[in-house]
């Protein structure tokens, strides 16, 4: 069975860091990757999708990379702003969800 | 415009109580999902339908009993509630088949916050 971890469970950083979230999973036969950002009270909101056969996707400041040999996706956040305060959580074939990362991006 | 809506947001109600959630799509989406997130945030899928027809039951009590009338509705039933029911549903949709094979983002609604007293 399929188990996704994220670790930190929780990061502090300052305004305009560049910053890495780690998803890291058990199974390396995966048919696609997909990284959520939740804001508290609210639902999912989808990020970037990454398919097996990605290696990346990008979407404005945002990075995510996928090494199914070494079971792992990060997501990467440049210059980060005080907006992209939120729990970041990463999904594995669709369903298989992560317990993510609390992101505080401090003013 | 509400992508995907559920009532009610809050359900506060008594141990063995039955109640319901509703859940509906306006993306035109062949696929619907309920997910459990529990208090350490862990989200856990319970059920998917794709045109009104179950494709996934993860090892859901009989208690919880999803109704597709139609494939931009899905509601979730639930009998006799316990305490450990506590937690946020969360509905979503996708237009894929809901095998966890798809290559189409899922969209969520906001979530339904059930407390059991």
């Amino acid at each position: 069975k399929q188990e996704v971890t994220q670790i930190p469970a929780a990061l502090s950083v300052p305004e305009g860091e560049n910053l890495v979230l780690n998803c890291s999973f058990t199974d390396s036969a995966i048919y696609n990757l997909q990284w959520f950002r939740q804001d508290p009270g609210k639902g999912l909101t989808s990020l970037l999708l990454i398919q097996s056969s990605q290696r990346e996707q990008t979407s404005g400041r945002l990075n995510a990379s996928l090494d199914k040999s070494s079971g792992r996706s990060t997501l990467y956040i440049a210059a980060s702003q005080p907006g992209d305060s939120a729990t970041y959580l990463c999904a594995v074939n669709q369903f298989y969800f992560g317990t993510g990362t609390s992101l505080t991006v401090i003013p | 415009d509400t992508a995907v809506s559920q009532t009610p947001k809050y359900l506060v109600t008594q141990m063995g109580n039955d109640k319901s959630i509703k859940c509906e799509q306006n993306l035109g989406h062949d696929t619907m999902y309920w997910y459990k997130q529990d208090s350490k945030k862990f989200l856990k899928i319970m059920f998917s339908y794709n045109n009104k027809e179950l494709i996934i039951n993860e090892t859901v009590p009989n208690r919880f009993s999803p109704k597709s009338p139609d494939k931009a509705h899905l509601n979730l039933h639930i009998n006799s509630l316990e305490l450990g029911d506590s937690a946020v549903y969360f509905c979503a949709s996708s237009p894929d088949q809901g095998s966890g094979y798809g290559n189409q983002p899922q969209h969520f609604g906001d979530g339904t916050r059930l407390s059991i007293l």
